[in-house]
């Protein structure tokens, strides 16, 4: 079946540094992929995502490239900032060969960040 | 747009208890979802719909049910609690086409 595995967490970083969360997956079919962020006590919210191969998403100085060689979809941000202390959550769904999935997505565990100021 | 709302937002229930969390969304949207969310772990799909009248299993639809009577509400029920169900819910919705899933604020549920 489809599965994501994000890098072990937590991660602390201090303000302005620079942000990788590596993101992996496995899937059958076509799948989209997406980074979620959660913040205290909030639900989740779409941070950014991509459909298909090549594909660059990008939102708020975070971005993450579709790479099917590679079967990833890194989260970089070039600086961070406290305000970005979440959870990250790297997500696919997977259209299936007959082009389809319902929209339902498959999670990675979550990746703790904590910027410093 | 209130988007998608879920109540309540904490519950304490003891073992055997049955309760329904309930969600809505404002954004005629046909996709829900239901989520669970433990600790250290990914959400993983309890129950989804694809309109009025249609649900379907997710990954971990023991003890659960649920019903979709209107495009906007998609209650959770729990027939028989379980400490196992200990979790935070999450309910989501979607449109057709675009896939990306819009989450409630969540329902902390505690089963002692």
């Amino acid at each position: 079946g489809d599965s994501v595995t994000q890098m072990e967490g937590p991660v602390t970083l201090s303000e302005e540094a620079f942000l990788t969360i590596n993101c992996t997956y496995t899937a059958t079919g076509y799948p989209s992929l997406f980074w979620y962020v959660q913040y205290p006590g909030e639900g989740l919210q779409l941070l950014l995502k991509a459909t298909k191969a090549d594909d660059k998403g990008s939102n708020k100085g975070f971005e993450a490239t579709y790479r099917k060689e590679t079967t990833s979809f890194h989260l970089e941000k070039g600086s961070v900032q406290v305000s970005d202390s979440a959870v990250y959550f790297c997500a696919l769904s997977d259209r299936g060969a007959g082009g389809t999935s319902y929209g339902k997505l498959t999670f990675g565990q979550g990746t703790i960040l904590t910027v410093h100021p | 747009n209130a988007g998608v709302t879920q109540t309540p937002k904490f519950r304490i229930l003891k073992i055997g208890q049955s309760m329904t969390l309930q969600c809505t969304q404002d954004m005629n949207h046909n996709y829900m979802y239901w989520y669970r969310q433990d600790p250290g772990m990914g959400l993983k799909l309890i129950y989804y719909s694809v309109g009025a009248g249609i649900t379907d299993k997710g990954e971990v639809p023991n003890g659960y049910n649920v019903s979709r009577s209107t495009t906007e509400d998609f209650p959770l029920r729990l027939e028989l609690a379980a400490p196992s169900q200990t979790s935070v819910y999450f309910c989501a919705s979607s449109q057709d086409r675009e896939w990306t899933q819009y989450f409630g604020p969540g329902t902390r549920l505690l089963v002692l």
